[in-house]
């Protein structure tokens, strides 16, 4: 099975700090997404990447950027923490051919004060 | 451009008894259709998927879901559910041509009750 690993689950932050999630996948799937999941929202993406350091922007891509150095590891960022950035950030991937299914990471739990 | 509508928010419902959560979806072309289901602290995990052939679908655990063209709808159901059913349901799209980016809808929360 194909192991997605966010590497922090919980963070708090203050306003203006860069923060940086980071997900790992221990497969070669092509592709990675960054969703950030809020109540009564549901999931948004926020950027997602096909391919080692190309990267698109998803719905809501303002206020985040995105990293993707090497296959396995795609990073979030956050060049200045608001409040409203405090949310579920889910990490996902899917292998890039066919008919996809998305395996998610365990989630990492943000919160800007 | 697609989008997923699921109506409720919340289904209360008691142990053993039948549940569906409701899924509506639009899109100009062909869809792939998912349910995901997402327990207390963790990420979401695939629940079942429709790709094509038979409209009704199924998985491990008991559920089912039925693709519907006609009224662009892609319900779940279970016929008795248990307590550890209870989760935040996700319903989701995306074309079958092309990148694949999945939209999701704004989640059920089933809460089971015995």
């Amino acid at each position: 099975d194909v192991k997605v690993t966010q590497s922090s689950r919980y963070l708090v932050k203050r306003t203006g700090e860069k923060v940086f999630l980071e997900c790992v996948q221990d497969m070669d799937h092509e592709n990675m997404f960054w969703y950030r999941q809020d109540p009564g929202l549901g999931l948004r993406l926020i950027y997602f990447s096909y391919d080692v350091k190309m990267k698109e922007k998803g719905d809501i891509p303002e206020g985040y950027s995105v990293s993707r150095e090497k296959k396995e590891r795609f990073s979030l960022i956050l060049e200045s923490a608001s409040t409203n950035q405090t949310s579920m950030y889910l990490c996902a991937t899917h292998r890039g051919s066919g008919a996809n299914v998305l395996t998610f990471g365990a989630g990492s739990r943000l919160t800007v004060l | 451009a697609q989008s997923v509508t699921q109506l409720d928010s919340q289904v209360p419902v008691f142990e053993e008894a039948p549940v569906e959560l409701r899924c509506n979806y639009s899109s100009s072309v062909s869809v792939y259709l998912f349910w995901y289901v997402q327990y207390p602290n963790q990420g979401l995990q695939l629940l079942l998927k429709y790709l094509s052939g038979s409209t009704l679908v199924e998985s491990i655990n008991g559920f089912e879901a039925e693709f519907n063209k006609s009224q662009t709808s892609f319900h779940l159901r279970k016929p008795s559910v248990h307590i550890s059913d209870t989760a935040e349901y996700f319903c989701a799209v995306t074309w079958t041509t092309g990148f694949q980016k999945l939209v999701f809808g704004t989640g059920t929360r089933l809460l089971v009750s015995p």
